[in-house]
Formats: structure tokens, C-alpha cells, sequence
């Protein structure tokens, strides 16, 4: 079935390092595929998606290239902030019906000062 | 604003008793809604997919008996964790989809704590 992975966290940066957040998913055709955040206290809110290969989705800073060949969809951001700080789900969605979506474990990511 | 209202957002109760949790679809009619839990440091597991006016489907390991679906409206849908133990304290979410893929909303969420 499908299945998504995402690199282990917590992942634990200084402000302004460089993020990569990694994600590989397995899937048979074209899933579209996302990154959620989770804020602390929060629900799940929608970072980015890309829809088919070689899109790129992009928000407040954070990219993801859809890799077809390399089954991925890392996540980057060049600078973090202290308010970067969540956890980050990795998922995917199938294109036809109202097939629900499928997450990875989540990466937690904490920026310090 | 919000597309889809959930509440409560915070539940406390004792164990053996039972919780009611609403999702509301605010903008759109959907047909199906999507119950998602979530243990401390795990990530999101579907439980169930909700369909309205029939019965729920359920993913493997979870109890229906135990998780009661209702989607008696295009609006909204019910989960209710019955007789509930400390092990079912969750963080519960619903998602509703909206056509094809472009169109993915989340409730925001019951942290559920059973004492």
C-alpha cells in the first residue's frame, strides 16, 4: 500500500541555519504530494503541495520538489526562524476519489536563538 | 476563516465515560469526512472514513464498537469514543476533502485526556 517516510527528528537548529527534511513516499501512479505544520497547541495547516512531478511547492520561505524518479519530496527552508519551530507531516494523496491522506511520522523541528 | 469547525477542542473526563466529538463542514457539502488520531510523538493514523448516510469504514485495528461514526448530515460528522480509557487519550482529527486533491481541510483538533 502506500506509505510515506520521513527522516526521524527532533531536528534541532540555530537561527538562520539551513533545513532539509527529508521525505520519500511509495506509491503506485501520480499521488499529489504535501508538507503539513503543526504548531504548538494547534491543528495541522497545509505548508505546501505539489500536484504532479518536477513542481515545486513553495510557502513563508519552506520549498519541495516533486522528484518522481527518486520517489522524494524533501522539504527546505535556507533560514530558519524561532517561529519555525513544529512538527512537520510529510503526506501524500491519491488523485481520484476520496481516497484520505496518507502521513508520514511527523519530524520535529526546534530553532533556538 | 475556518472551513471546518471542530469541537471540542479540549476534552477531560474519567474513565467508562463516553465522548462526543463534532465536525462541521462550514463552506461546502462533503460526503465524506476522514477520522485521524494521533499518540504523543507518533504520527497521524487514519481511524476512519466517514460517509454520509452509511455506516463508516474502519482501518484495521481500530473498534468500531469502540468509535462510533455518525455522518447523518453533508455537514457534519460525529465520533464518539465510548466508555473511554486512558489509553484512547489521543489528539483526534477530522479532514475533509473537497473534490479532487486541491482542496484538503483539518479540523483543529480534540486533545482528548481520560483519567
Amino acid at each position: 500500500g502506500d506509505s510515506v517516510t520521513q527522516m526521524e527528528g527532533p531536528v534541532t537548529l540555530s537561527e538562520e541555519a539551513f533545513l532539509t527534511i527529508n521525505c520519500t513516499y511509495t506509491a503506485t501512479g501520480y499521488p499529489s504530494l504535501f508538507w503539513y505544520v503543526q504548531y504548538p497547541g494547534e491543528g495541522l495547516q497545509l505548508l505546501l503541495k505539489a500536484t504532479k512531478a518536477d513542481d515545486k511547492g513553495s510557502n513563508k520561505g519552506f520549498e519541495a520538489t516533486y522528484r518522481k524518479e527518486t520517489t522524494s519530496f524533501h522539504l527546505e527552508k535556507g533560514s530558519v526562524q524561532v517561529s519555525d519551530s513544529a512538527v512537520y507531516f510529510c503526506a501524500l494523496s491519491r488523485n481520484s476519489g476520496n481516497t484520505p491522506l496518507v502521513f508520514g511520522k511527523g519530524t520535529r523541528l526546534s530553532v533556538i536563538a | 476563516g475556518a472551513v471546518v469547525s471542530q469541537h471540542p477542542s479540549r476534552v477531560i473526563c474519567k474513565s467508562g465515560t463516553s465522548v462526543k466529538i463534532e465536525c462541521r463542514s462550514l463552506d461546502f457539502q462533503a460526503t465524506t469526512m476522514f477520522w485521524y488520531r494521533q499518540f504523543p510523538k507518533q504520527s497521524l493514523m487514519l481511524m476512519a472514513t466517514s460517509n454520509e448516510g452509511s455506516k463508516a469504514t474502519y482501518e484495521q485495528g481500530v473498534e468500531k464498537d469502540k468509535f462510533l461514526i455518525n455522518h447523518a448530515s453533508l455537514t457534519l460528522s460525529t465520533l464518539t469514543v465510548t466508555s473511554a480509557h486512558p489509553e484512547d487519550s489521543s489528539f483526534y482529527i477530522c479532514s475533509i476533502k473537497q473534490g479532487g486533491n486541491e482542496k484538503l481541510f483539518f479540523g483543529s483538533g480534540t486533545q482528548l485526556s481520560v483519567l
